[in-house]
């Protein structure tokens, strides 16, 4: 059975510091997909970014980096220079390759990320 | 492009109610999932389809949720009869026809049974 980790509830940071939130799945296909979600205080769900299971080259969009080690099974996130608009609830999510059941997206408990000036 | 569009918005109902649940998924998209998000137990998948047919509902809570897919533009979440523990928001999404593409989410319906 697939599982997402998400072992920070809450974190604190004041604007301009780097944070990184921490991510660890579990899965038994070799072949899988990985995802993070913001949820802003709004609530609306927005994709940030997806990974494939054989692309472990790390990723940076602006101040957004991701860095995947399948040797760890993590997929962390880290924000440069946070602030206040990067506040949310943040969720690392697994999908497993195939149908049918195998397409169910696997979600962690969230992190909360509060960015105070 | 449209995303996924949900309604009502918002839904204040007294326990014992019939409550209905809209959503319209992105056009193209092969899957369509419904979700419940509580404080107590975070992002909970309901029920999916796959082409407008039920692939797992395991995560339907008991029988008075039901979930239908009448044409790919339109799939219906209800609830009847209501209780104050279905409270909760309730997410859409859907998804094209591979499992590395991404679930894009409606905003949701924040549902409160009184």
């Amino acid at each position: 059975a697939q599982k997402v980790t998400q072992a920070q509830t809450e974190i604190s940071v004041v604007e301009k510091e780097d944070v990184t939130l921490d991510c660890v799945y579990e899965t038994r296909d070799t072949t899988y997909y990985l995802f993070w979600y913001k949820q802003p205080p709004s609530g609306e769900l927005v994709f940030l970014i997806r990974r494939n299971s054989f692309d472990e080259q790390n990723e940076i969009s602006g101040r957004y980096s991701w860095n995947f080690q399948k040797s760890t099974s993590s997929f962390n996130f880290t924000i440069t220079a946070s602030q206040v608009v990067d506040s949310a609830v943040y969720f690392c999510a697994l999908s497993e390759a195939g149908t049918g059941t195998a397409s169910k997206l696997t979600f962690g408990t969230g992190t909360r990320l509060q960015v105070t000036l | 492009d449209a995303g996924v569009i949900q309604s009502p918005r918002h839904e204040v109902t007294e326990m014992g109610q019939e409550v209905t649940l809209r959503c319209k998924p992105i056009s193209g998209h092969d899957y369509l999932f419904w979700y419940r998000q509580t404080m107590m137990r975070g992002l909970e998948l309901l029920i999916y389809f796959n082409n407008n047919v039920p692939i797992d509902d395991s995560g339907m809570p008991e029988d008075r949720f039901s979930a239908k897919m009448p044409n790919a533009s339109f799939s219906t979440l209800k609830i009847q009869p209501s209780e104050p523990r279905d409270s909760a928001v309730y997410f859409c999404a859907s998804r094209g026809v591979t499992a590395n593409q991404p679930q894009h989410f409606g905003d949701g319906t924040r549902l409160s049974i009184l």
